[in-house]
């Protein structure tokens, strides 16, 4: 069965610091890869989805970039946070076939002070 | 108008209550819905998966598509407080996902 992990779990950083999450996912082969935040009372907002490696879609302008290094692995960076950016980031996967279900990683919260 | 629209609640009943969670979407063209459920602090869970209109049923979840109103539904029957959560649809719009923003749910015992 396919599972996927996201670490760390929880993160605290100051404002002007560096981000490296991570994303990875067991089980299955060449997924399609999602990054989305959630910030209160906004809902979830895709922020880049991948796929393949090296290959990323950024859906809206901001402060953070992606990479796919590897078929299974996706980064979600910062070379400088804001506050803006505090949220819960929640990685996700799918199949290759158009429509094919969404999974979501358990997530990592972010607070930047 | 916001592709997906939800009421954020906070919906609240007792136990065994059957509950009815509600979305509607502006566009016509979309195919697929899906409704999520998250619990406190966690990643969203995938519930109910439908392509197109009709009924689907899983267990004590049902879930509805009418393409003519653009609206979908959820119906849970016999609610647990287990069933306390936050529930979210979708629909599949290209690779992504839009999500609603979340109906909250509280079952009290």
């Amino acid at each position: 069965s396919q599972t996927i992990h996201q670490w760390p779990a929880t993160l605290v950083q100051p404002v002007g610091s560096p981000l490296s999450l991570e994303c990875t996912v067991e089980g299955t082969s060449n997924p399609n890869l999602y990054w989305y935040r959630q910030a209160a009372g906004r809902g979830l907002q895709l922020l880049f989805y991948s796929v393949g490696i090296g290959q990323i879609s950024s859906e809206v302008p901001q402060n953070l970039s992606a990479s796919r290094p590897q078929d299974r692995q996706f980064i979600l960076s910062s070379k400088k946070l804001l506050l803006s950016d505090s949220g819960f980031y929640l990685c996700a996967w799918s199949g290759v076939a158009g429509g094919d279900e969404q999974f979501f990683g358990p997530g990592t919260r972010l607070t930047v002070l | 108008q916001k592709e997906v629209e939800q009421d954020p609640g906070p919906l609240s009943v007792p136990e065994g209550a059957i509950v009815s969670l509600n979305c509607t979407y502006s566009n016509s063209a979309f195919q697929y819905f899906m409704w999520y459920r998250q619990y406190s602090r966690k990643g969203p869970e995938l519930l109910m998966y439908t392509y197109s209109s009709g009924n689907k049923e899983d267990g004590r979840f049902t879930a509805q598509v009418d393409k003519s109103s653009k609206y979908i539904s959820l119906f849970i029957r016999d609610s647990q407080p287990s069933d306390s959560a936050t529930y979210l649809c979708a629909t599949m719009a290209g690779t992504a996902l839009i999500f609603g923003k979340g109906t909250t749910l509280s079952v009290s015992s």
